[in-house]
């Protein structure tokens, strides 16, 4: 079965230092990944896919299939990224399975 | 910047009651979507819908939800016969494409008492 895992609810970092939000899936075909955040009482917006490999508010992910996790990591980590974080498996005709999420919190 | 629009934001109703929620989703959009949310829990997808009929669909949407869009540009959810459980954030999004991402309303919250 299909399955996103996020291990940790809670994140918290300083400003300035990396953060690393971990995702591991459980998928046997091809997996499309996605970042989705949720700032405070705003909407889910996505983040990342995993196929456009690009770098958005400095976060990036790599898929790594051999470790099946599309962790998302940030250098640097800004106040303003505090949120929650969710990691989203899509398959078959629009089927998602989304993990828990983690809330991330970067203190001044 | 286009966005999907959801109403109610608050939605209040006794068990037994049939609800509708609406979605409009962002115009030129193809597919749309139905999550829920649980309070203190994750996102699950309900149901993905294209060209008029629904093209996947989670356990959660068993027989007592309904998808239809009535119109060119709403997208609803009906739940009959309302159960406690059913209390959740209800969130709506739509994408171009299947293979593009999903732009997501702001959710209605439905309370079920």
């Amino acid at each position: 079965a299909q399955r996103v895992t996020q291990p940790e609810k809670l994140l918290s970092v300083f400003k300035g230092a990396p953060v690393e939000l971990k995702c591991n899936y459980s998928y046997s075909g091809s997996p499309e990944l996605f970042w989705y955040v949720q700032y405070s009482r705003q909407r889910l917006q996505l983040l990342l896919r995993h196929i456009s490999r690009e770098s958005i508010k400095g976060f990036t992910a790599d898929l790594n299939k051999g470790e099946t996790s599309f962790h998302l990591k940030k250098p640097f980590a800004q106040e303003e990224d505090s949120a929650m974080y969710y990691c989203a498996l899509y398959y078959n005709a629009g089927k998602s399975t989304f993990g828990d999420g983690t809330t991330l919190t970067v203190k001044p | 910047e286009p966005e999907v629009t959801q109403t109610p934001s608050h939605q209040v109703t006794q068990m037994g009651q049939e609800v509708i929620l609406r979605c409009v989703p962002i115009s030129n959009h193809l597919y749309f979507y139905w999550y829920r949310q649980i309070l203190g829990q994750k996102v699950e997808f309900l149901v993905s819908f294209y060209n008029n009929e629904i093209s996947e669909k989670s356990e959660i949407f068993d027989d007592q939800f309904s998808v239809e869009r009535p119109d060119g540009s709403n997208f609803t959810l009906k739940i009959r016969s309302t159960k406690l459980e059913d209390s959740a954030m209800y969130f709506c999004a739509s994408s171009l494409r299947e293979e593009q991402p999903q732009h997501f309303g702001d959710g209605t919250r439905l309370s079920i008492l």
